[in-house]
């Protein structure tokens, strides 16, 4: 399997409520790592995965959390949505290896509303 | 912590070069990528630099001065389709060496 795969594409939901979104790496990549970026910002790092551990973490608070699992998926869970939350969630893989780079999936647009 | 400055905005002509600046001031240092993210699509891997230095691929060009904190992406030949938002990205030496991306510069090619 090749690319990196997100689902849902697109999302609304409520504040208050809470919302799972999906992330299939590549064959192969150990590292995940999730992102936020809005609306003509730059994606803003969120954690990272490597082999199902949590191995870094940006400024995001605990309502934000995450899984990784040995089929190379991973999941990002946001709890009490808030309206600011609104954003495109991107997943990257990489074999491991700051030259190898990142891979991008095409991310999720979470509404709150 | 990081810190990663590039313009907002740039417009170029079809057929002209254009280079855009990214300068960084960070606290730990293991690389610098550059990445293309056409509107709702994925970002996508230009270039990578760890040492200072030219790296060249076709019509892409990626600069690196560590020195400096300084690194430019160089595009000549531009088409339409190069029309984008250009990420600079540096990547930290901490655990999990995470990527801090730039706010992006949108690349605005006209005929």
């Amino acid at each position: 399997e090749t690319g990196v795969t997100q689902s849902p594409t697109h999302l609304i939901k409520t504040r208050g409520q809470q919302v799972t979104l999906r992330c299939s790496s590549q064959s192969g990549h150990n590292t995940v790592s999730w992102y936020q970026q809005a609306l003509g910002q730059g994606p803003q790092f969120i954690f990272q995965y490597y082999r199902e551990e949590e191995n870094g973490r940006g400024n995001f608070p605990p309502r934000f959390s995450g899984l990784q699992f040995p089929n190379y998926s991973s999941e990002l869970n946001v709890n009490a949505l808030e309206l600011d939350d609104s954003a495109l969630y991107l997943c990257a893989s990489s074999p491991g290896g700051a030259d190898y780079g990142y891979t991008f999936g095409s991310g999720t647009r979470l509404t709150v509303v | 912590g990081q810190n990663i400055d590039q313009p907002t905005e740039m417009t170029a002509t079809e057929g002209a070069i254009v280079q855009i600046n990214c300068t960084y001031q960070t606290s730990g240092f293991n690389g610098l990528f550059w990445y293309q993210q056409h509107a709702g699509e994925a970002p996508t891997f230009l270039s990578y630099n760890v040492l200072d230095g030219l790296e060249e691929k076709g019509r892409f060009s990626s600069f690196l001065s560590r020195s400096k904190g300084y690194s430019y992406l160089l595009l000549k030949e531009l088409q339409m389709k190069d029309s984008a938002s250009y990420l600079c990205a540096v990547q930290g030496d901490n655990a999990g060496n995470m990527l801090t991306f730039g706010g992006g510069t949108r690349l605005m090619v006209k005929p």
